[in-house]
């Protein structure tokens, strides 16, 4: 089964705050994904890649930037917080870019923006 | 608009019955459908993938797909309360980006 891990796993923060959401794959899969989650709209796709040093954007980008620095590893970065962005996220890897590819996602990391 | 939408918000079934979820699209691009399953404190997992029209049986869950009218359900027959979950329905229409659009989810809930 595919690992992804992610931290942290809570972090609180305050308006105009800096915060970095880290994400690991070990299974040599191409494909990375951050998605938020919020009760009544699902799971919103934020920012993905494609390998390393790539970065596609999602469907909600705004107030997000994002990094892939390795295969294994991609962040997510809010560079000044707004509570808006109170959210749990979620990160997810996938092996080809392919329609028939599933998703594995990581644990989760519940986000608090006072 | 969402372009994926589940039925019912949530749903409670009698351990031992039948759980029937929803999910319709309004993108007639999407081609290919998954059922997602979160447990509390969890991140979603692959539950089953459909692709065809017609059924598609794992153990006691089945996916119906019916690619005219958009729409793709999951039935759960047997439901054990280790099935108490956030379900999403999933697609896309693939190509290169992978990309899903994920519906907001049904709250299923199995009673003892």
């Amino acid at each position: 089964e595919a690992a992804v891990t992610q931290s942290p796993r809570n972090k609180v923060t305050v308006t105009g705050g800096n915060v970095t959401l880290s994400c690991r794959q070990t299974n040599s899969h191409n494909y990375m994904y951050w998605y938020r989650q919020d009760t009544g709209h699902g799971l919103r796709l934020i920012h993905y890649s494609y390998g390393a040093g790539n970065l596609q954007i999602g469907d909600v980008p705004d107030g997000y930037k994002a990094t892939r620095t390795t295969q294994e590893d991609f962040f997510l970065l809010l560079e000044l917080a707004s509570p808006s962005q109170t959210s749990l996220y979620f990160c997810a890897s996938s092996a080809r870019d392919w329609g028939e590819d599933t998703q594995y996602f990581g644990p989760g990391t519940r986000l608090l923006v006072l | 608009q969402q372009k994926v939408q589940q039925s019912p918000e949530s749903l409670s079934v009698p351990e031992g019955g039948m759980a029937s979820l929803n999910c319709t699209s309004s993108d007639r691009n999407f081609q290919y459908f998954w059922w997602y399953r979160q447990h509390s404190g969890e991140g979603p997992k692959a539950l089953m993938s459909i692709f065809s029209d017609g059924d598609k049986k794992e153990g006691r869950f089945t996916a119906h797909l019916n690619k005219a009218s958009l729409h793709v359900s999951l039935h759960i027959r047997d439901s054990q309360p280790s099935d108490s979950a956030l379900y999403f329905c999933a697609a896309n229409t693939g190509g290169l980006s992978g990309k899903l659009t994920f519906g907001e989810g049904t709250q299923v809930t199995v009673i003892s």
